[in-house]
């Protein structure tokens, strides 16, 4: 089955202590990015990937970090959290040959707490 | 730059009635057209997509067409049903790779029975 696995789900930690999001997508997809969801603000992106060892700032990069070193997995980091990255954060994924644009395959999102 | 504006929710609807949801875009070149559906608890799962200008889109009874000349791509469904409660957001494509997605703010839909 074609999907994208976030974890953890839910996460509450504490102001400044590191953690990390695990993506990881089956589909032997190209393209990875993730997204923060906010109430009123709609989804923003914070990173992207175009493929291993590339990535780039989407929208809303600051206080996050990213790495692709394998084509399936694409976690983000928060080296020191702050309140204001309480959100619920979402990956996704989609494949970028051909002519048209194809399917985002999104995961079922992490819903993040910092205190 | 490239945006989208989505009409405010919520949208309260009897079961049985007729939707709409407005979006209307603004783009260079020509972006692709999406709408992607978000169930509670849930992460987004596209609905429909028009890639070029007239095209249309259709999913689950729901259709949206892509109008260049009024620069929108509004969802109808005929008939609504409890099960359609969710949040729709309305989205385009950055570049022809269609690569980075650019979505509106979000409608949420509530249907009663």
């Amino acid at each position: 089955e074609a999907q994208v696995t976030q974890n953890p789900r839910y996460l509450i930690t504490v102001t400044g202590k590191k953690l990390t999001v695990t993506c990881s997508q089956n589909m032997n997809h190209e393209y990875m990015s993730w997204y923060r969801q906010d109430p009123g603000l709609g989804l923003r992106q914070i990173y992207y990937s175009m493929n291993v060892e590339v990535t780039d700032k989407g929208d809303v990069p600051e206080g996050y970090k990213v790495s692709r070193k394998e084509k399936r997995n694409f976690p983000l980091i928060l080296e020191s959290p702050s309140p204001n990255q309480t959100s619920l954060y979402f990956c996704a994924s989609r494949g970028v040959r051909g002519p048209h644009n194809t399917e985002a395959f999104f995961g079922q999102g992490t819903r993040l707490t910092v205190v | 730059g490239n945006s989208v504006t989505q009409m405010e929710g919520p949208v309260t609807l009897s079961e049985e009635a007729f939707l709409t949801i407005n979006c209307t875009y603004t783009a260079t070149g020509y972006p692709s057209l999406f709408w992607y559906v978000q169930y509670p608890g849930e992460g987004l799962q596209l609905l429909l997509k028009a890639t070029k200008a007239d095209d249309k889109g259709s999913n689950k009874g729901f259709e949206a067409t892509y109008r260049k000349e009024t620069t929108s791509f509004h969802l109808e469904k005929g008939s609504v049903q409890v099960s359609d409660s969710a949040v729709y957001f309305c989205a385009l494509s950055r570049n022809q790779a269609g690569t980075a997605l650019i979505f509106g703010k979000g409608t949420t839909l509530s249907v009663s029975s």
